[in-house]
């Protein structure tokens, strides 16, 4: 069975601070890996997606993931947040890129001034 | 391009009650999932249709059914609600194309379902 953890429920960074949020996963075959983002009340907005080829991914809004195999992790990272950066954070693993999607409970994140 | 729109927004039911939630996928796309989100959880796999058929299914019992009609437009049914059904149910739309990677799931903005 395919799982997702993130370590991580609630992470608080100054804005202009690097942010790293942990991924790790759970899976028989090649995973194919994606960061969701979900601001209060509403739907999940995909980041960025990792299915095959250069382990390391760019997405939207200067965010970037690494596919690390050998530790089953699909961490993100991002090396200046904003403030409209705040939001919750989810890691999910999936099958053929558009089959069901298991997903982590999620990470908060908080900015400060 | 709407992207994929969900409807109603909200929702607010008494116990033992159904509800019809609805979702039409983006344009181009062939398959619709559900997903349940409780509070403070991540998305739950609910079902998958494709084809008018449901193709998967996640650990959900059976008052959760779906269809999905010849427009790819879906509807998730829940019978006999219960209050621990409570939650954002989040519709994903894509386009499924065996043997490629496929594209990934765009989700609608969701359903808050409140059951009193």
């Amino acid at each position: 069975a395919q799982s997702v953890t993130q370590p991580d429920i609630h992470i608080t960074v100054s804005e202009g601070a690097s942010l790293e949020l942990r991924c790790n996963y759970s899976y028989g075959a090649t995973p194919y890996l994606f960061w969701y983002v979900q601001s209060p009340g509403q739907g999940l907005q995909l980041l960025l997606k990792y299915f095959s080829g250069d382990t390391l991914v760019q997405g939207i809004k200067g965010f970037e993931a690494e596919f690390k195999r050998s530790q089953s992790s699909f961490n993100l990272r991002k090396p200046s947040v904003h403030w409209s950066d705040a939001a919750e954070y989810f890691c999910a693993v999936g099958a053929f890129g558009n089959e069901k999607l298991t997903f982590g409970t999620g990470t908060r994140l908080t900015i400060i001034p | 391009d709407a992207g994929v729109t969900q409807s109603p927004t909200h929702l607010i039911k008494t116990r033992g009650q159904q509800v019809t939630l609805r979702c039409s996928p983006k344009s181009g796309h062939d398959t619709v999932s559900w997903y349940q989100q409780a509070l403070g959880q991540g998305p739950q796999f609910i079902f998958q249709y494709y084809e008018e058929e449901e193709r998967q299914r996640g650990n959900f019992p059976d008052r959760f059914s779906g269809h999905q009609f010849p427009n790819y437009s879906s509807e998730l049914n829940v019978n006999a609600l219960l209050l621990g059904d409570s939650a954002l149910y989040l519709c994903a739309s894509s386009l499924l194309d065996r043997g490629r990677d496929g594209t990934e799931a765009f989700f609608g903005q969701g359903t808050r379902l409140t059951v009193v």
